[in-house]
């Protein structure tokens, strides 16, 4: 089946505009997460949503980020007012996150990445 | 504070070996583990799910568990140049959140 999607690959902007990135889960995911990686760097977490709400947002670097998901299903992730600090690879990752027995099934699933680069 | 913690590396490995990578958690609740592979430039790749004690076996990969010690690893045998990438631990805690580890550098020379 399709794995997660997101849009666009690359985004090069302008330092002060804004931007949306976007991350389609794959299909039954109840849970989908955003992360963000600098170079050379490990995750970062930004915001989980668990079916249309987000119960832990923070990570979230400042108010300029914000992110929605609607129907349960695409989010969207905004930078207002971009900086050049905000330069990096924005991954989204989705998950069935239910448990059952002993174990969870929450294996989380990438999606390609969205590298911004904020001149 | 809940962490996972792992030697950044680089881990230099010849071809055909075992690597050995390790990664100790700090949250005694957690009952779920992962490992994922992590290539230069792209996105990571969950390899590994770990929920018992012991030894997980898959093709080349072995994961093992020690809770008491809360200690994970992941073993690959006959290491190839292609095995060359991050490893990344990622450990669930009791709220069903992944802890990340930052990460092991791999490098199988041939």
């Amino acid at each position: 089946g399709a794995g997660v999607s997101q849009s666009p690959s690359n985004k090069v902007t302008e330092k002060g505009k804004d931007v949306e990135l976007r991350c389609d889960p794959i299909s039954g995911h109840t849970a989908l997460y955003w992360y963000r990686q600098s170079l050379g760097q490990g995750l970062e977490f930004l915001i989980y949503f668990q079916g249309n709400s987000a119960p832990d947002k923070s990570g979230l670097p400042s108010d300029r980020f914000s992110a929605e998901r609607t129907g349960g299903s695409v989010s969207t992730l905004t930078i207002q007012r971009t900086q050049q600090e905000d330069s990096a690879v924005y991954l989204c990752a989705s998950s069935l996150a239910r448990a059952s027995g002993f174990r969870s099934y929450n294996e989380q699933f990438f999606g390609p990445g969205t590298r911004l680069t904020v001149l | 504070q809940k962490e996972v913690e792992q030697n950044s590396g680089p881990l230099s490995v010849p071809e055909g070996a075992i690597a050995s990578l390790n990664c100790t958690y700090s949250d005694r609740g957690s009952q779920s583990f992962f490992w994922y592979r992590q290539y230069s430039g792209k996105s990571p790749e969950l390899i590994m799910s770990i929920y018992s004690n012991g030894d997980k076996e898959d093709g080349r990969f072995t994961a093992q568990l020690n809770k008491a010690s809360q200690y994970v690893s992941l073993l690959i045998r006959d290491s190839q140049p292609s095995d060359s990438a991050t490893y990344l631990c990622a450990v669930e805690d009791s709220n069903y959140q992944l802890i990340w580890g930052a990460g092991t550098k791999l490098i199988i020379k041939p």
